[in-house]
């Protein structure tokens, strides 16, 4: 089946810097999603991102579809951007959604 | 903006009770999905329904797993009889073109 793997599995930073989030995959994708979990557990979606670039404020992602890797930029990073950060793919029609690890983001003020 | 809502946020049950946790879908969303995260680990698949049946489910989702979607709008997990380990927070999900949502969860803890 496919393989999500997620780097760095955790990540300390002050607030203010910028951070990389990578998720390389085995399989192509029709789908690729990250999500934020906060510390409430909520799953907050980001990004759906099957190829190319997308922005929203401070939070861009990128995935390079024949490279099989996404990457998720948060730039001046806030308390509030801590949580873990979920990549995940969706298999060929659309039977399941499958989950990295998780990067856990920890950003300290 | 239309959101998955799941019922209750939070269950407390005794080992061995059965357990229906209720999920409203996204109205006009065709795909539908149980994810289970156990603390601190990943968000594991359950079961991915479609056309009213089951279309996929993990090795998780044995016979004590159910899944019904009786009125057109609810979808709900049963488990009949509840383990330990069935103790996580359980989302349900849906999507139609492809992006799926995730409902707030349901945390289950079993004594």
């Amino acid at each position: 089946g496919i393989q999500v793997e997620q780097s760095p599995p955790d990540l300390i930073l002050q607030e203010g810097a910028n951070s990389t989030l990578r998720c390389n995959f085995s399989d192509s994708v029709n789908n690729l999603q990250w999500f934020h979990q906060n510390p409430w557990g909520q799953l907050i979606n980001l990004f759906y991102i099957p190829s190319g670039t997308k922005q929203n404020g401070r939070l861009s992602a990128t995935t390079v579809a024949t490279e099989r890797y996404s990457l998720l930029y948060i730039s001046s990073s806030q308390t509030t951007d801590s949580g873990v950060y979920f990549c995940a793919l969706l298999t060929q029609g659309a039977q399941k959604l499958v989950f990295g690890q998780g990067t856990r983001l920890t950003i300290n003020p | 903006e239309p959101e998955v809502t799941q019922t209750p946020s939070h269950q407390v049950t005794q080992m061995g009770q059965e357990v229906i946790l209720r999920c409203v879908p996204i109205s006009n969303h065709l795909y539908f999905y149980w994810y289970r995260q156990i603390l601190g680990q990943k968000v594991e698949f359950l079961v991915s329904f479609y056309n009213n049946e089951i279309s996929e489910k993990s090795e998780i989702f044995d016979d004590q797993f159910s899944v019904e979607r009786p009125d057109g709008s609810n979808f709900t997990l049963k488990i009949r009889s509840t383990k330990l380990e069935d103790s996580a927070m359980y989302f349900c999900a849906s999507g139609y073109t492809g992006e799926l949502f995730f409902g707030e969860g349901s945390r289950l803890t079993v004594l």
